[in-house]
């Protein structure tokens, strides 16, 4: 399985609730960031938390970061619809000597009206 | 918009054709990547330049073909593609490729992306 995974694959809500979005990694990071993506877009950074960090906050976003479980979360509260978007996780890890930023696979966040 | 541009943003393309793809970004980073997004698949690295410098490259067929002429400028030259090929190719950038006061790596700006059909 992947460095970064997220949970759920697909998540549908209605306008106004609050989203949750999950992420687990395997190895000891630096730092987690959160990226989200509108359909065939490039990828957009909206926050990112240390390892020495536990919450972060950024407007709408609350981003957790739990390095004993290796899990991190995405709050995204008071949704709208244009949230809907993919919502991917990425942590920095040592590859061979270097660190690199390496991607899980999203999870595709739709807000209905 | 991120600072980092991308051309064309979308591409069709036969198999024995040639193209190249631009990416340029306004932000004076250091550090250019270049990405592959398949449907239902993570985020693929490809290649990573530093310094006009190339670090990395993930294993990449040898039918892509990178260059990077300046800190602003990178570019991806395709020939012989295959039907697999077909993908977004993202690129990003980031001040540098590695901090030396935090050990981590920087935050990355992405390009709109190139959507590529090799027919």
């Amino acid at each position: 399985s992947q460095q970064g995974e997220e949970d759920p694959q697909a998540l549908s809500i209605q306008e106004g609730e609050n989203a949750t979005m999950n992420c687990s990694y395997k190895t000891s990071i630096n730092n987690l960031q959160w990226y989200r993506q509108n359909s065939g877009r490039g990828l957009v950074h909206l926050i990112l938390i240390r390892s020495n960090e536990r919450e972060k906050h950024s407007g709408r976003l609350r981003v957790t970061l739990d390095t004993s479980k290796k899990s991190s979360s995405l709050l995204i509260t008071a949704s709208r619809a244009a949230d809907t978007a993919s919502y991917f996780c990425a942590t920095d890890v040592a590859i061979q000597g270097a660190q690199k930023l390496v991607f899980g696979q999203g999870t595709r966040l739709t807000i209905n009206p | 918009e991120t600072g980092v541009t991308q051309t064309p943003r979308h591409l069709v393309m036969g198999m024995t054709n040639k193209k190249s793809l631009k990416c340029e970004q306004h932000l004076g980073h250091n550090a250019m990547y270049w990405y592959k997004q398949s449907a239902k698949k993570p985020l693929e690295l490809m290649f990573v330049y530093s310094l006009e410098e190339r670090v990395e490259n993930n294993s990449v067929p040898s039918r892509f073909s990178p260059e990077c002429p300046n800190s602003s400028h990178l570019f991806l030259h395709l020939h012989t593609l295959q039907p697999e090929d077909s993908a977004l190719y993202l690129c990003a950038s980031s001040q540098d490729i590695f901090r030396l006061t935090s050990g981590s790596t920087d935050t990355q700006y992405f390009g709109p992306g190139t959507r590529l059909t090799v027919l």
